[in-house]
């Protein structure tokens, strides 16, 4: 049981380019998330899914886009790449949502830097 | 939307001391407030959280305790051990399948 995985580790983009960040996680989960971390900023989400085939706007959704064709599957893509968004990109799913109290599972991380 | 603010931003205590970290948050519709960990390096984990019809919650050295109504929640930590040293986020829920909103985070070192 590998639990929520991310491809790949570490990246460098130059400003401009374009890249697709891969979540994957085996539990079965029906929620996905992808957040940006940020020092001093905490985390912050930038889109989520509630199930296969849908996505959904979190508070930082800007320059960025997601898709969710497979349930284990959580892709987010950066069609631009800007300095603005070198950061620290975590992906994360649960069972059920917020208020239902299930635990987030995250993943290691992907450390984005952009030139 | 729901806004959570954590403090402090840094906490430094001696090993064997105690620590708390307190949050507080602005939507009084909010009944779900866990508590993450973050190892350097590593993905946040969950180490406790709480649901608004209980006001304490323990799991052997790590406590929350809740006061809906000042609306804040804190983290208490007994006899630190330098493996406590990480970062700490706290998170709510407003209500149904609304994803939860995290605090900026708190680093801990417990100094040996």
């Amino acid at each position: 049981n590998a639990g929520v995985t991310q491809t790949p580790k570490f990246r460098v983009l130059k400003t401009g380019q374009s890249m697709t960040l891969l979540c994957a996680q085996d539990m079965n989960h029906e929620y996905m998330y992808w957040y940006r971390q940020d020092p001093g900023m905490g985390l912050r989400l930038i889109h989520y899914s509630v199930g296969e085939g849908t996505t959904a706007k979190g508070e930082v959704p800007d320059g960025y886009n997601v898709s969710r064709l497979k349930k284990q599957n959580f892709l987010l893509g950066l069609e631009s790449a800007a300095p603005s968004q070198t950061s620290v990109y975590f992906c994360a799913s649960s069972y059920t949502g917020g208020a239902s109290g299930s635990e987030q599972y995250f993943g290691p991380g992907t450390r984005l830097t952009v030139t | 939307g729901e806004n959570v603010e954590q403090h402090p931003s840094t906490l430094s205590v001696q090993e064997g001391d105690s620590a708390v970290i307190k949050c507080t948050y602005s939507d009084s519709a909010s009944n779900y407030f866990p508590w993450y960990k973050q190892e350097l390096g590593k993905g946040p984990q969950l180490i406790i959280d709480i649901r608004s019809n209980v006001g304490e919650k323990k799991d052997q050295r790590i406590a929350v305790t809740l006061n809906k109504t000042a609306k804040h929640f804190s983290l208490h930590i007994t006899e630190t051990q330098p493996e406590d040293s990480a970062v700490y986020f706290c998170a709510a829920s407003i209500s149904g399948n609304t994803p939860l909103v995290f605090g900026k985070g708190t680093r801990l070192s417990v100094i040996a």
